[in-house]
């Protein structure tokens, strides 16, 4: 799978939109772009996926550039709930058999009041 | 969610005893896994089931095995627990989409 990397951390106001982004320079043409979080002592939890298109979900937006070298996701109203650690992964599931998700260091979202 | 628990939620143990580590699920999902969290090394695959009697090494596989017996079920054992495995343990399972859910997590301590 590709490598990733994401800021460190990043701050953002309540109520204003979040924009994480993600570098995935070396991704395949098999490979998907998907994003987790990780609450403060809970599970990660599953955010958005996607290949090529734009993705968004009732969570957020997924960004993928033309190239598929980088993504953003979008979090358009955070709230101080979004508080967490977001996870980009890039995967191959071609093989159509189980994988485990390899979690980098991701990027500390911290919303302030 | 996917109705993930994990049992128990918080355990102490002494160095040297046997550990088992449950998680059950409600969504038949077919996948299923264990994976170990600690500072420093993020999130690490211990093992994983592809179906029932199905299962595979994952990163850290070494002083952990695991069984799935049915489908909602996987057990995680330490058979003698050492230090180094104290760590937060989660569980996740997975359909076909390979949108992975993850329980609430298991705080093990080894003393």
């Amino acid at each position: 799978d590709a490598k990733t990397t994401q800021p460190t951390s990043m701050d953002c106001a309540e109520g204003r939109a979040a924009n994480l982004p993600c570098n995935h320079s070396t991704i395949s043409g098999n490979e998907y772009v998907y994003w987790y979080r990780q609450i403060h002592s809970q599970g990660p939890q599953y955010i958005i996926h996607g290949l090529k298109n734009n993705e968004t979900n009732e969570m957020a937006s997924l960004i993928i550039t033309e190239d598929r070298k980088s993504s953003t996701l979008i979090l358009p109203h955070a709230t101080l709930r979004d508080t967490a650690v977001y996870y980009c992964i890039v995967r191959d599931v071609s093989s159509g058999s189980a994988r485990q998700l390899t979690f980098g260091s991701g990027t500390q979202l911290t919303v302030l009041p | 969610d996917a109705g993930i628990t994990q049992s128990p939620r918080h355990k102490v143990t002494e160095t040297g005893t046997p550990v088992t580590l449950r998680c059950h699920q409600t969504e038949n999902h077919r996948y299923m896994y264990w994976y170990r969290q600690d500072p420093g090394h993020g999130l690490r695959l211990i093992h994983y089931s592809y179906g029932v009697k199905d299962t595979d090494k994952g990163e850290v596989s070494d002083g952990y095995s695991v069984s799935r017996s049915k489908t909602e079920d996987f057990l995680l054992t330490l058979e003698s627990a050492t230090s180094s495995q104290t760590s937060v343990y989660f569980c996740a399972t997975s359909w076909v989409s390979y949108e992975q859910y993850f329980g609430p997590g298991t705080r093990l301590t080894v003393t």
